[in-house]
């Protein structure tokens, strides 16, 4: 059974440093792993999507890496900003259902 | 752009009502799919649409029925409502199965 994990699941960094998350799969066979932002009480954002013959997907100041030999992804984020506060869910599309982590909490202070 | 519109935002039930949750998008996304999230457990599939008229079971089913007789809306039902639904409900939507999804912005539902 596919699981997801994402460590750490919170993070803390003053603003400007650059950071990453990270986000491992245990089973290789996916289609796609894409990175969400969550706001509190609000929905899902999508962030960037990365299709399994892909190496990595750049978005502005977001990198996101997958590495599917080694079941792992990295979401960098550059020069982090307090609006960069929420937390980060990385899922992988298995078979018919996009499998989720646990989430990183990000807090980014000023 | 409405994107995916869910509804409503907030809902308490009394244990054994039944009620449906709305979903409808406007992107002419074929694949919609229904997930919950809950504390410590991450989001999980429910049920799932690869179009209309054709649906099928996700990861946790139970007590909830779906149907799809048009490519915009994806409605919902709880048949009788228990505190285990507790929960917030988000409803996905992507042109394809493997395509970028996009969320609406959840329904918290409260069972007592």
């Amino acid at each position: 059974k596919q699981e997801v994990t994402q460590i750490p699941a919170a993070l803390s960094v003053p603003e400007g440093e650059n950071l990453v998350l990270n986000c491992s799969f245990t089973d290789s066979a996916i289609y796609n792993l894409q990175w969400f932002r969550q706001d509190p009480g609000k929905g899902l954002t999508s962030l960037l999507l990365i299709q399994s013959s892909q190496r990595e997907q750049t978005s502005g100041r977001l990198n996101a890496s997958l590495d599917k030999s080694s079941g792992r992804s990295t979401l960098y984020i550059a020069a982090s900003q307090p609006g960069d506060s929420a937390t980060y869910l990385c899922a992988v599309l298995a078979g018919t259902a996009l499998i989720f982590g646990k989430g990183t909490t990000l807090s980014v202070s000023s | 752009n409405a994107g995916v519109t869910q509804t409503p935002k907030f809902q308490v039930l009394k244990t054994g009502q039944s009620m449906t949750l709305q979903c409808a998008q406007d992107m002419n996304h074929e694949y919609m799919s229904w997930y919950r999230q809950d504390p410590g457990m991450g989001l999980r599939l429910i049920h799932y649409s690869v179009g209309a008229g054709i649906t099928d079971q996700g990861e946790v089913p139970n007590g909830y029925n779906v149907s799809r007789s048009t490519t915009e809306d994806f409605p919902l039902r709880l048949l009788s409502a228990a505190p285990s639904q507790t929960s917030v409900y988000f409803c996905a939507s992507s042109t394809t199965m493997n395509t970028e999804a996009f969320f609406g912005q959840g329904t918290r539902l409260t069972v007592v």
